[in-house]
């Protein structure tokens, strides 16, 4: 089963701090890297998506950073708000023939 | 327009009992999956359906079924649960197979006894 690593398990940031959360892959031959969002009690949603053909995608506050040869992908936030308290996923999909892979997830608290 | 649906919300099986989750999307969705989601462990597909007539098994499908009764409709079927079935369970559907967006239904709360 190909992994997708994803770091830190739970953050702590105070209003308007810049929380960065990070995944790690294996498969060279992943080429789809989706970030989903999970509010309590809700399902997940996709946040943004990147492909690796760029190194950076940003939606709003939202900004996914790529690095192809260290094999790593980001997302950042940007002037964070209480309201961005919610799991976050990284997601990565290897090619054909194969299935998107979702990391641990990672739980944001933003405080006031 | 309702996206997708799930039923029931909450549930509560004794080991042993079987049970069906049913899974609904009014999006003309092509695909269609089953995850199971448990604490430190993510998002584990269980199985899904490229399209209407075709199943295929996910990363964790030991002890479900599932059936793809129609475009819309996708139900996830525990035959005799067990503890370790004890999850939160999301259906999500999509365009294309895994690399468009999922749209995540509200899960359902199973505990099993």
């Amino acid at each position: 089963q190909q992994q997708v690593k994803q770091s830190p398990q739970s953050l702590i940031v105070q209003k308007g701090g810049i929380p960065i959360i990070n995944c790690a892959y294996e498969n060279t031959a992943f080429d789809y890297f989706p970030w989903y969002q999970q509010f309590p009690g809700k399902g997940p949603a996709l946040l943004i998506a990147i492909r690796p053909d760029v190194s950076e995608k940003k939606e709003g506050r939202f900004t996914i950073s790529f690095n192809k040869s260290a094999k790593q992908f980001s997302l950042h936030i940007m002037d964070s708000q209480p309201g961005d308290s919610a799991t976050y996923f990284c997601a990565a999909y290897p090619g054909t023939a194969s299935k998107l892979t979702f990391g641990t997830g990672t739980r944001l608290q933003v405080t006031l | 327009n309702a996206g997708v649906t799930q039923t029931p919300k909450f549930q509560v099986l004794k080991t042993g009992q079987s049970m069906t989750l049913q899974c609904a999307q009014d999006m003309n969705h092509n695909s269609m999956y089953w995850y199971r989601q448990d604490p430190g462990m993510g998002l584990r597909l269980i199985y899904y359906s490229a399209s209407e007539g075709t199943t295929d098994k996910g990363e964790v499908p030991n002890g479900y079924n599932v059936s793809r009764l129609n475009k819309r409709e996708f139900s996830l079927r525990l035959e005799s649960a067990a503890p370790s079935q004890t999850s939160v369970y999301f259906c999500a559907s999509s365009d294309r197979l895994h690399t468009d967006t999922q749209y995540f239904g509200p899960g359902t709360r199973l505990t099993v006894l």
